[in-house]
């Protein structure tokens, strides 16, 4: 099975920060890896799929980059809204067991 | 507007069994394959099970294997998960996800709002 790890685990900002998460994958997964945000009792929401192609709607200040075992997550310009806890997620398995990150929780400093 | 709504949830004794239900709307609900998704209380997201369009192909983690269902009513717009032999360790908010395969690739771009099972006696 594929792991994934992600650093920090949670981090203090305050807004108008540029926040950078990391994700690593224990084999190589191309650029197979979405970024999902989630807030306290919502569902989690589809930030950045395949690497770096940002989802519709989401604002253009969260960008991802990165390929092979080595993902980040950049927020440039932390906004209110984006204190929330952020999860990587490998889909080279997909169809079967694609797995999640143990997620990167922003707070406010 | 895309929407997907789950029901089913609920407080079950272990060894028990419980279907989830996830009703689709604003989309075409038979060009996509759909997931389950569960997180324990305080704990991170643990992909469940995925099936496709038309459910002719189905995938599980391996902790459900064997005891969970993921079936679809195309003509319905609903995603089902039978849950059967319950543990304590299936207590989980359960989230239905829209999943676009491509190219090898897949991302859950619609999530419901979840629905909340424990199991304890």
């Amino acid at each position: 099975d594929i792991q994934m790890t992600q650093s920090p685990s949670s981090l203090s900002a305050s807004v108008g920060d540029r926040v950078t998460i990391t994700c690593r994958a224990s084999q190589s997964i191309s650029s197979y890896l979405n970024w999902y945000q989630q807030k306290p009792g919502k569902a989690p929401k589809l930030l950045i799929y395949s690497a770096s192609s940002l989802q519709i709607g989401v604002p253009s200040r969260f960008s991802g980059s990165g390929s092979g075992t080595d993902f980040t997550l950049t927020i440039s310009g932390l906004q209110p809204e984006d204190f929330a806890t952020y999860y990587c997620q490998q889909s080279y398995t997909t169809p079967r067991m694609v797995t999640f990150g143990p997620g990167t929780k922003v707070d406010i400093k | 507007e895309v929407q997907l709504l789950e029901s089913g949830g609920g407080l079950v004794q272990p060894g028990g069994s419980l279907r989830l239900s996830c009703a689709a709307s604003g989309f075409t609900f038979s060009s996509y394959a759909m997931s389950w998704v569960r997180q324990a209380p305080g704990k991170g997201l643990e992909w469940v099970s995925l099936i496709s369009g038309s459910g002719g192909s189905t995938y599980y983690a391996d902790s459900v294997k064997g005891r969970f269902t993921i079936s679809r009513d195309n003509s319905k717009n609903t995603l089902y998960l039978q849950m059967n032999s319950l543990r304590a360790e299936d207590t989980a908010v359960y989230y239905c996800a829209k999943t676009r395969i491509s190219s090898g690739s897949s991302n859950m771009d619609v999530w419901g709002q979840g629905t909340t099972v424990t199991v304890s006696s």
